[in-house]
Order: C-alpha cells, then structure tokens, then sequence
C-alpha cells in the first residue's frame, strides 16, 4: 500500500517569514498533487506534479518534485494570513484498484500570524 | 474545468437510517471516486464508482454499507446505509476526465444523531 507522510502536521507562522512542507511516499508514482482545504470548505487544486525535478510556482507556492527520494515540497515565500488553511499532498497509487485513486497524507494545518 | 455538484450539502441523520449523496458533473468523465473525511482527519477512498458495472471498493470499506451507482458518464450516487455516528463525515466525489484533469465536488457534511 502506497504511504503518504506530510510533516509538519502543524504550522504556525510570522507574516513575511518562509517554510517548507514535506511529503514523503513510499512507492513509485507517476503523479503528485498539492491541494488546500479551508475550514467547511471543499478541496482547491494547487499543483499537479509529473516528472522528476518538476517545480511550479504560484503566487508565495512554490512545490517541486524528486522522484528519486519520492520527496516533495510545499514552499511558503513571505506568508500572509490568507495562506492559512490545510495543505494536502496526495499520491496516485498505481497499485490501486483502479489505478487512479489518490492515497492522502495527513495533512498541514498552516496558521500565519502577524 | 468541470464543474461538479452534490446533493444533499449537508444532512442530519438519525441512526440506522440512509442517506443517499448524489455526484453531478456538467461534462463526462471518465472516473469517478467516492472519498470520506471524517472530522480532523485526511481523506480516504472509499470506491471507485464504473459506469455499467459493480463499484470497486477499497479495503475497509462494503457495497453492503456503501453501495454506489453510476449510470452514466456524468453522474453518480454513493449511500451511507444504516447509519450511525461514526459516519459523520463529509463525503467528496473527485472526477477525472480523459485528459486526466481532476476536481473534487464541494462535498455533503453528514451529521449521524
């Protein structure tokens, strides 16, 4: 079973200042996903990640890929209030009944204070 | 992009009663999956719902329980049958077309009284 790990699960943080979040997965897998969640709320696409070394970048988001160390990263430049939320990586199982469903981790809660 | 509904958006239950969750989406796609949430926690799969055929359910999780229908391309029905409080959750249909684009509908908050 592909395990997806998120750390840290808590994140409290200073306007302006930077961080990473990382997820780790435990088999091979052709797709990454980074979503946000706000509190009731659905889920918002961030990235999709495909290949090794990928990177994309959104705003004060930057996530990137290494499928070697089956590692990605969830760059936080100068936060402000508005990124709080809950960060989701998710990792498509190939290994799955379907071959497409999405195995979560647990995710990050993100809290930016003045 | 799709754009996908879901009916109800919320519902209390009593226990031992069903509630149905209906999945709608403007275009066709090609999948559609089922994911529970349950308060605080991750998302987890529950099935993937195939058009004509018997859902696929992950582990942990029966078509006895959760029995799922799609009919078509654009539509899908999941049930949370005999209910009781540890099937308070938010359910999330998540669809993906054959270009591989993927959106999760807005979610049903499932209250179990």
């Amino acid at each position: 079973e592909l395990k997806v790990e998120q750390n840290p699960l808590f994140l409290s943080m200073q306007e302006g200042k930077n961080y990473t979040i990382y997820c780790n997965y435990s088999t091979t897998s052709d797709r990454l996903y980074w979503y946000r969640q706000d509190p009731g709320k659905s889920l918002e696409s961030l990235f999709v990640l495909l290949s090794n070394g990928a990177v994309k970048q959104e705003g004060r988001l930057m996530a990137s890929l290494d499928t070697k160390a089956r590692l990605s990263t969830l760059h936080i430049t100068a936060a402000v209030h508005d990124l709080s939320a809950t960060y989701f990586c998710a990792v498509e199982d190939p290994n799955s009944n379907s071959g497409y469903a999405l195995n979560f981790g647990k995710g990050t809660s993100l809290l930016v204070t003045p | 992009s799709a754009v996908i509904s879901q009916k109800p958006s919320r519902d209390i239950c009593q226990r031992g009663t069903s509630l149905t969750i209906q999945c709608q989406v403007d275009s066709q796609v090609t999948m559609m999956f089922w994911y529970r949430q349950q308060p605080g926690q991750s998302l987890t799969l529950i099935a993937t719902a195939n058009q004509g055929s018997e859902a696929t359910y992950e582990s942990g999780f029966v078509i006895d329980k959760f029995p799922i229908s799609r009919p078509n391309l654009t539509f899908s029905t999941l049930t949370v049958s005999n209910m009781s409080p540890e099937d308070s959750s938010i359910y999330l249909c998540r669809t993906m077309d054959s270009y591989n684009e993927q959106f999760f509908g807005p979610g049903t908050r499932l209250t179990v009284l």
